[in-house]
């Protein structure tokens, strides 16, 4: 079946620093892929729709220059969480669609745990 | 394992009542979602419950509890085309820290 990976699976970084991860579909090409942030003992809750070649689009309440996102390829998506601080702290979850026939089925990424301390 | 099991289709008429259902493993599971993806979009949050309720209403949205039984339904009141979605039904477990997600249900609306 179909793979989404994300890079790295945890980190722990200074309060002020950035950090990027990487989100990847291994045997399939997705123009676009979901971020999505779970707190703890919370649900996911989606972030942005990252979009291959364009803008990603933001929900609501969520800072665009906070979290960048970049569609590089048909197969990675970044986000990036700038000047982080510890209420950024999270696990985020990338998924990606792959279309079969005329629907779409959706791949979640492993997620990738961010401590900011 | 843990597991979550929904019907995959449903077709209603415009105005008339949606219930999908949805069945879990996990008799510690703290909180049961509703999630509603649209085409080409990511998942939406639309409700949840806490394990200790038995019913939550939301405007159009009525989500039903049966614990004994590890039952839940989500019910649409007056469906309208635009509730046209895949509704996933999901758990947690694990102390909250873990998903499990059904394999959704496809809702038509038929004008």
């Amino acid at each position: 079946g179909a793979v989404v990976s994300q890079h790295p699976s945890w980190v722990i970084c200074k309060s002020g620093t950035s950090v990027k991860i990487e989100c990847r579909s291994l045997d399939f090409q997705a123009t676009t892929m979901f971020w999505y942030r779970q707190f703890p003992k919370q649900s996911l809750m989606l972030m942005a729709t990252s979009n291959e070649g364009s803008k990603a689009t933001y929900e609501q309440g969520v800072e665009k220059d906070k979290f960048l996102i970049n569609h590089a390829s048909l197969t990675l998506s970044t986000l990036t969480v700038t000047s982080a601080h510890p209420e950024d702290s999270s696990f985020y979850i990338c998924s990606a669609p792959r279309t079969s026939g005329l629907s779409d089925e959706q791949f979640f990424g492993p997620g990738t745990r961010l401590t900011v301390l | 394992g843990e597991d979550v099991e929904q019907s995959l289709f449903l077709s209603v008429r415009e105005g008339d009542s949606s219930v999908i259902n949805c069945t879990y493993t996990d008799s510690s599971s703290t909180y049961l979602y509703w999630y509603k993806q649209e085409p080409g979009a990511g998942l939406q949050l639309l409700t949840y419950i806490f394990s200790n309720m038995d019913m939550k209403q939301d405007q159009r949205l009525t989500v039903l509890l049966n614990k004994k039984d590890k039952h839940l339904s989500l019910r649409i009141a007056d469906t309208q085309t635009g509730d046209s979605a895949i509704y996933f039904c999901a758990e947690t477990f694990g102390g909250g820290q873990n998903f499990v997600f059904g394999p959704g249900t496809r809702l038509s609306v038929l004008p």
